[in-house]
């Protein structure tokens, strides 16, 4: 079956650094993705990748490693509205997305 | 603001009874989505549709329909609602290239329904 997986829950300092971890295993793999969903909101795209490598925009970079079926997320210095859901999510063969259960960023003072 | 808009934001629904749940975009996108998110699952695909015309059913179909008569509307109907159902439901659309999903979704703020 299709499965991803990423921790429940994480929590870290503000003005820290925190790198969420993400594996899967899909049937074909059309890209990575990151989505981020604060408490009682929609989740809203962070970044992709598709390629192996290290993608950065701003505070946010995404990593991703095709042959081991691992991605991760790293926050840079983590502010207080970093507190939401990390929502990790694969494009399969079909082209649909499968979701992570998301993690849980907790950010304390 | 162009978007997605999900009407009602909220319902509180008596098991047996039947609920749309109503989906306009006005981004022109040729796919569009439903979800259900429940509380330790990921966003579960219910139904989808790549462009107007045509759907298809996602990973967890069953008590839920959907109609695409055009590319701005995609609204959801639980036929005879069940405790079960009680849900945060978010619609969701994306370009397609090639007639494919890109991955990158846009949400609708999400209708928070309870059935009792």
């Amino acid at each position: 079956g299709q499965n991803i997986d990423q921790p429940t829950e994480m929590t870290a300092t503000e003005g820290a650094i925190v790198q969420i971890n993400c594996t899967y295993q899909t049937s074909g793999f059309n890209g990575l993705f990151w989505y981020q969903q604060h408490a009682g909101e929609a989740p809203t795209f962070l970044s992709y990748n598709v390629l192996d490598g290290l993608e950065e925009k701003g505070r946010f970079s995404s990593f991703l490693s095709r042959s081991k079926g691992y991605s991760y997320l790293l926050l840079k210095e983590l502010q207080m509205k970093d507190s939401a859901s990390y929502l990790c999510a694969v494009l399969d063969s079909n082209y649909q997305l499968i979701w992570g259960a998301g993690t849980k960023l907790i950010i304390k003072p | 603001i162009a978007g997605i808009t999900q009407a009602p934001t909220s319902q509180i629904l008596a098991a047996g009874r039947r609920m749309t749940l109503r989906c306009t975009q006005d981004m022109r996108h040729n796919a569009m989505y439903w979800y259900r998110q429940d509380l330790g699952l990921g966003l579960r695909l219910i139904h989808y549709s790549n462009t107007a015309g045509t759907t298809g059913k996602g990973e967890v179909p069953d008590g839920y329909s959907v109609s695409r008569a055009n590319t701005d509307d995609f609204p959801l109907t639980l036929a005879s609602a069940v405790p079960s159902q009680t849900s945060v439901y978010f619609c969701a659309s994306s370009e397609t290239s090639g007639g494919a999903n890109t991955g990158e979704l846009f949400f609708g703020e999400g209708s928070r329904l309870t059935v009792l």
